[in-house]
């Protein structure tokens, strides 16, 4: 139980294009997902977290209007790379949980390299 | 301050030896906190998490949670070579409800 899938899995894009990533909780209604991005050889750096039905909140730096971030129902959140630049490169990762476990269940991650 | 410290490492122990992991963190409001390993590539998988002072075992994990000194660590006994691998430890933040916290992770060679 408490598989969450991301899709792609990798992609390559050119600069100032916009990319998709997607995060599937699939065997539970995920009432939170959160997204990370991890550097070589950093840490996860939380950048938002999204409630279903609600505007995502993104932690202080990160662009809202650069990650568009869509948690329309219970098993899917989305996030939008806008006009990615080489700097965007790095690995995606997004979590889910449910309502009253504190838990977190990390997604595959999506490796994004910007040309 | 950084929210939770981890010392980087490499932390080298030889296979069968016990591994000793540790994590300060800074918010004494915390209430959660979880130890994730990760392999390089790959998210990280949740091994273990802990909510109350004392140990927590769960086969050759434990974890040790200390809310006064604000530390927690994790042991593995009997390590293998297939524990080498960079451990997190991760601890929710009060003021944000359940977003997690993450220290930079200590790596992990266990060798054969």
């Amino acid at each position: 139980g408490a598989v969450v899938s991301q899709h792609p899995s990798w992609v390559i894009c050119k600069s100032g294009t916009s990319v998709k990533i997607e995060c599937r909780s699939l065997d539970f209604q995920a009432t939170t997902m959160f997204w990370y991005r991890q550097f070589p050889k950093q840490s996860l750096m939380l950048m938002a977290t999204s409630n279903e039905g609600s505007k995502a909140t993104y932690e202080q730096g990160v662009e809202k209007d650069k990650f568009l971030i869509n948690h329309a129902s219970l098993t899917l959140s989305t996030l939008t790379v806008t006009s990615a630049h080489p700097e965007d490169s790095s690995f995606y990762i997004c979590s889910a949980k449910t309502g009253g476990y504190n838990e977190q269940f990390f997604g595959p991650g999506t490796r994004l390299t910007v040309l | 301050q950084k929210e939770v410290e981890q010392n980087s490492g490499p932390l080298s122990v030889p296979e069968g030896a016990i591994a000793s992991l540790n994590c300060t963190y800074s918010d004494r409001g915390s209430q959660s906190f979880f130890w994730y390993r990760q392999y390089s590539g790959k998210s990280p998988e949740l091994i273990m998490f802990i909510y109350s002072n004392g140990d927590k075992e769960d086969g050759r994990f434990t974890a040790q949670l200390n809310k006064a000194s604000q530390y927690v660590s994790l042991l593995i006994r009997d390590s293998q070579p297939s524990d080498s691998a960079t451990y997190l430890c991760a601890v929710n933040r009060p003021q944000a409800g359940t977003a997690l916290i993450f220290g930079k992770g200590t790596t992990l060679s266990v060798s054969s």
